[in-house]
């Protein structure tokens, strides 16, 4: 079945550092790839998403971009600041293959001020 | 205002007892799904209705069953809730199903004692 990996499990910066969350996907058919961020006690915003190869996603300084060669869409920001501490989800959905998404584990970002 | 929205915020009840958590998107989309986020913050889908029809049911125990009433109503009721229904449920909808972008309520909180 189709799957999201992703790599760290909590990243810990300070601020003004660069940020990499690594999301890898294996899947049957050609998804879409979201970015999603979750603050606590709420429920996950979508940051922006990819559907096609080489395509850049971005939105508040974070951006990713769909690569169907490394099957990756890491997610990136050249300069993270303490507000942007929450949990981070890479994502899948694929059009014909049913009405779900497939999310990742989730990476929890913390920034020192 | 759009958006999706969940009731209750929170809610804890005993083993055995029946909860029903309600859900209502104002965003004029077809597909509304549920999700369960467990306590390492997994996320995983539960059932997807598109048009009140159900489209997705994943593998969930029988005590659960979705209920909708129209497109931008779907509800969510756990006869006999056990000690590992306790989870933060998120309720999302999207326009159409696949790999449209999915926008999610702030979830209800359940803890069963």
């Amino acid at each position: 079945g189709d799957s999201v990996t992703q790599t760290e499990g909590q990243v810990a910066l300070s601020e003004e550092d660069f940020l990499t969350i690594h999301c890898n996907y294996s899947a049957s058919g050609y998804p879409a790839l979201f970015w999603y961020v979750q603050y606590p006690g709420e429920g996950p915003q979508f940051l922006f998403r990819a559907s096609r190869d080489k395509e850049k996603g971005s939105s508040r300084g974070f951006e990713a971009t769909y690569d169907k060669g490394t099957t990756s869409f890491h997610l990136r920001k050249a300069s993270v600041q303490e507000s942007d501490s929450a949990v981070y989800y890479c994502a899948l959905g694929v059009g014909n293959m049913g009405y779900k998404l497939t999310f990742g584990t989730g990476t929890s970002l913390l920034v020192d001020p | 205002e759009t958006a999706v929205f969940q009731t209750p915020n929170y809610h804890v009840t005993q083993v055995g007892n029946e909860v029903s958590f309600n859900c209502k998107q104002t965003l004029g989309h077809d597909t509304m799904y549920w999700y369960k986020q467990d306590s390492k913050k997994l996320l995983k889908i539960m059932f997807s209705y598109n048009n009140k029809q159900l489209i997705v049911n994943e593998t969930v125990p029988r005590r659960f069953s979705p209920q909708s009433s129209d497109k931008a109503h779907l509800n969510l009721r756990i006869k006999s809730v056990e000690p590992e229904d306790s989870a933060v449920y998120l309720c999302a909808s999207s326009r159409t199903g696949g790999e449209d972008t999915q926008y999610f309520g702030p979830g209800t909180r359940l803890l069963v004692l």
